[in-house]
């Protein structure tokens, strides 16, 4: 799987969007990109992922670059609640297992 | 919404002792995985499981067995708990298709602390 790199740590005011980036410059043309985040002491949660078109959910937004090499997370109106650490990865589809491995991703304190 | 559930969210055992942690999916997910979460060190996969009773090695099995007798349930059980098996455990599913793209959904996890 291609590597990613993120910025260590953002800041972002409550109510502002949040854009986080996040670099795969060396992604294939059948990995997939994924955002999950985990707030302090409890377990990943599943944000969104997409192939090469931009996807939206209640969540998030995700914007990934016509070159497929950078994409960008976007939380559009941030809370408090938002405040965690959020992981970019970039996986093939398996027919069955394929292990989650997360960097050191981005920590992002919204702050009031 | 998928929900993966771990019975404890902590729990603290003496060394020597038999350990069991729960994990119980309710999206019909054919995989099912268990992790453990230090610090600095990640996210590492211990053991994983595509079926009933199927259950296949990760990367850390050592000291570890699971049980998977229902689809919707998978057990971790730490034969003999000891002191570097102290962490965050986490359990994660996810559907099996041909080609899948979908995530894994993680539980909440259980923060297991051996004295």
């Amino acid at each position: 799987d291609a590597k990613t790199t993120q910025p260590p740590s953002m800041d972002c005011a409550e109510g502002r969007a949040a854009n986080l980036p996040c670099n795969h410059s060396t992604i294939s043309g059948n990995e997939y990109v994924y955002w999950y985040r985990q707030i302090h002491s409890q377990g990943p949660q599943y944000i969104i992922h997409g192939l090469k078109n931009n996807e939206t959910n209640e969540m998030a937004s995700l914007i990934i670059t016509e070159d497929r090499k950078s994409s960008t997370l976007i939380l559009p109106h941030a809370t408090l609640r938002d405040t965690a650490v959020y992981y970019c990865i970039v996986r093939r589809p398996s027919g069955g297992y394929q292990k989650v491995t997360f960097g050191t991703g981005t920590k992002l304190q919204v702050i009031p | 919404d998928v929900k993966v559930t771990q019975s404890s969210r902590y729990l603290v055992k003496r060394t020597g002792e038999k350990v069991f942690l729960e994990c119980v999916q309710d999206m019909d997910h054919e995989n099912m995985f268990w992790y453990r979460q230090d610090p600095g060190l990640g996210l590492r996969l211990i053991y994983f499981s595509y079926d009933v009773k199927m259950k296949e090695k990760g990367d850390i099995p050592e000291g570890y067995s699971v049980s998977r007798e229902k689809k919707e349930r998978f057990s971790l059980i730490l034969e003999s708990a000891s002191t570097n098996q102290t962490s965050m455990y986490l359990c994660a599913s996810s559907p099996r298709t041909v080609y899948s793209n979908q995530p894994q959904h993680f539980g909440d996890g259980t923060r297991l602390s051996i004295l």
